[in-house]
């Protein structure tokens, strides 16, 4: 079992739509976890941390769930520039430096117009 | 503006050639900085960790002696590529967080490898 999977997608929505992504991991001791987004043959660019009481920034609504082993992703109202991969990313902190991080395979947005 | 500086951004080599690739945190130190390697439709995956001032550690599965990494001060790592092949043509990317903070890794811009 992969230590961190998502749903590869593709997911395509309408301008405007709301869409929600998940990511789950499989080591109970991960320490923290955040959302990165991801264009075409670029770099990851950090979306947003996941706080265990989850948070918003915008139109982005990040959830963790401790007990289930799962985060969550909501954009709502989306807008074509949404249109990316979205890797999630756990620290497993078990070896090696506590800020070394692990990634989803990424989930694939298109926002159509 | 970028935090983490990766160069060069692309690079196009013969088969058995080297090649360095340099990852810089422009202001601040990074004892640690991380070497990702990515495939086409694929996920980040860690291939070392390099640390300041002393030797990498390595992925299981990650030959170090084909990917040397030097760690030589608080502001850049190397990953040189050796005797490269056509598999090893891949998208490269650092990633580097503040020595003592616990804020997010910020990632460089990536290099993207063809070995011809």
């Amino acid at each position: 079992r992969k230590e961190v999977e998502q749903d590869p997608g593709p997911f395509n929505v309408p301008e405007g739509a709301t869409v929600a992504f998940n990511c789950t991991y499989s080591n109970s001791a991960s320490q923290s976890f955040f959302w990165y987004r991801q264009d075409c043959r670029k770099e990851p660019k950090l979306l947003m941390s996941v706080y265990s009481s989850g948070n918003e920034d915008g139109r982005f609504t990040a959830q963790l769930n401790r007990a289930s082993q799962y985060i969550s992703l909501l954009i709502r109202d989306s807008k074509l520039s949404d249109s990316a991969t979205y890797l999630c990313a756990v620290n497993i902190g078990v070896r090696g430096s506590a800020r070394q991080l692990t990634f989803g395979s990424g989930t694939q947005l298109t926002v159509l117009p | 503006g970028a935090v983490v500086s990766q160069h060069p951004s692309r690079v196009i080599c013969k088969s058995g050639t080297s090649v360095k690739i340099e990852c810089r945190s422009l202001d601040f130190q990074a004892t640690t900085m991380f070497w990702y390697r990515q495939f086409p439709k694929k996920s980040l995956m860690l291939m070392a960790t390099s640390n300041e001032g002393s030797k990498a550690t390595y992925e299981q599965g990650v030959e170090k002696d084909k990917f040397l990494i030097n760690h030589a001060s608080l502001t850049l790592s190397t990953l040189t590529v050796t005797s490269a092949h056509p598999e090893d043509s891949s998208f490269y990317i650092c990633s580097a967080g503040r020595t003592g903070s616990n804020s997010p890794l910020h990632f460089g811009n990536g290099t993207r490898l063809t070995v011809t």
